[in-house]
């Protein structure tokens, strides 16, 4: 399996601008998780999905952010509008079962101006 | 809400010592504890996970041991070596989600 993969691996746009960066996880793992990283707060959980239903999003910072899983093998987190604070890098994880290993993508750095 | 802590942010070893990286939890209600690796401009790596029926698991040279009632874990890295210099994450799965300690730096000078 190639692991977990995630597009962009960058991306730079300007304020106001919809940003939305794609997830793969890897086949036949149930759950999805969508972290953040900035160097202020560390990693932080976003949103996590089990059998592609949204599970606990009690992470996602406010209603511009909104994440989908139409299936179990693609995931998207939207920003809308995007704005400088919300720079970091993403991250996507996944996982068999929430008590096993957590495998990372590689992360998506994003840059709003 | 579960805390994880790991002190120091940053330490150098002379390369061939032994590291020592802690890991602290408010919360002993956990699944298990992952210990993972990041380079610079990178993910995640996983390097051992301990569920919390056990005490340790190796590795290698990675030994990461678990005392869940004192809420701590210690990640032990036999003769580090150059490629050991990263940032190293403590992370506890429990009800339902994964919490993260900052890290710790690492430089093993050669």
């Amino acid at each position: 399996d190639a692991g977990v993969i995630q597009s962009p691996r960058h991306e730079v746009t300007e304020m106001g601008q919809e940003v939305t960066l794609r997830c793969k996880p890897i086949s036949g793992h149930d759950y999805l998780f969508w972290y953040r990283q900035t160097m202020m707060r560390g990693l932080e959980l976003l949103i996590y999905f089990n059998n592609n239903v949204p599970i606990d999003d009690s992470g996602m910072p406010e209603d511009r952010f909104s994440a989908k899983m139409p299936n179990a093998s693609f995931s998207t987190l939207k920003i809308q509008p995007s704005e400088p604070r919300d720079s970091a890098v993403y991250f996507c994880a996944s996982t068999e079962d929430r008590a096993y290993e957590q495998f990372f993508g590689p992360g998506t750095r994003l840059t709003v101006l | 809400k579960q805390e994880v802590t790991q002190i120091p942010a940053a330490l150098s070893v002379p390369e061939g010592e032994n590291l020592v990286l802690n890991c602290s939890f408010t919360d002993s209600a956990i699944y298990n504890l992952q210990w993972f690796r990041q380079d610079p401009g990178k993910g995640l790596t996983s390097l051992l996970l301990i569920q919390s029926s056990q005490r340790e698991q190796t590795s290698g040279r990675l030994n990461a041991s678990l005392d869940k009632s004192s809420g701590r874990s210690t990640l032990y890295i036999a003769a580090s070596q150059p490629g050991d210099s990263a940032t190293y994450l403590c992370a506890v799965t429990g009800n339902n989600r994964l919490a993260f300690g900052k890290g710790n730096q690492v430089v093993v000078i050669p």
